[in-house]
């Protein structure tokens, strides 16, 4: 069963870039789509976006601008960049795993996997 | 994007307990969501997906059901290990978009 770790500072300065980075264990990363997303404190869980296996990415409109998210096959980890980062940003943040199923009609998909979250404060 | 409205925010019941949660969809989704459980500083567990299909190794007494705009997720049986809080994903487009979670709690 694969299992996910997210790393990276647990303070960053307004304005500053965040960037952290999920390690994956017990699996390959060399299928399937690698999502990002967070809680801010009170609030309900936003979804950042997705890496697919194939090096496509898509993100949430709401942080698109600001947003990358990157693959490194060769050490099974994926990576989150959100640069300008305000106090909005605080939050809790996950790496996960996304896989389809197929089916007749097509595919379902399901969150399956998750790391446990790292807690990263924006403040001077 | 989908807003999912899920209810209610909290319930206190009683080991033994059957609870219902509720997610609504601003759309209609098909059958895709999910229903996952998380606890304080551990990682989400997936419970259902595709509104009704228990992930492998989820116990029977968690069930599933819904399509189109409203889903509910039922705990027949209310174990001490699953008070918790539950929250609806839906997978049917991008950006996913969550439920505010449920917060379920010792009577």
């Amino acid at each position: 069963q694969a299992q996910l770790q997210e790393s990276g500072p647990g303070l960053v300065k307004p304005s500053e870039t965040l960037s952290l980075t999920c390690s994956v264990s017990g699996g390959s990363i060399s299928s399937d789509y690698w999502i990002w997303i967070r809680q801010p404190p009170g609030k309900a869980l936003e979804w950042i976006g997705f890496i697919h296996y194939s090096g496509s990415t898509h993100y949430n409109p709401s942080l698109r601008s600001r947003v990358t998210i990157s693959l490194d096959t060769s050490r099974t980890q994926f990576s989150l960049k959100l640069s300008s980062v305000t106090a909005a940003d605080t939050a809790v943040y996950f790496c996960a795993r996304e896989r389809a199923v197929e089916y007749h009609l097509g595919y379902h998909y399901y969150t399956d996997v998750w790391g446990k979250g790292t807690t990263v404060t924006v403040s001077s | 994007a989908i807003q999912m409205t899920q209810s209610p925010s909290s319930l206190s019941a009683s080991v033994g307990d059957r609870v219902t949660i509720t997610c609504r969809a601003s759309q209609g989704i098909s059958i895709d969501l999910g229903w996952y459980q998380q606890k304080p500083g551990e990682a989400p567990k997936l419970l259902i997906y595709a509104a009704s299909t228990l992930h492998s190794g989820v116990p029977s007494r968690f069930s599933g059901s819904g399509s189109g705009t409203v889903f509910s997720l039922t705990i027949s049986g209310l174990q001490p290990e699953d008070f918790a809080t539950y929250f609806c994903l839906q997978d049917y487009v991008y950006p996913r978009t969550f439920g505010q979670g449920t917060k379920v709690e010792i009577k």
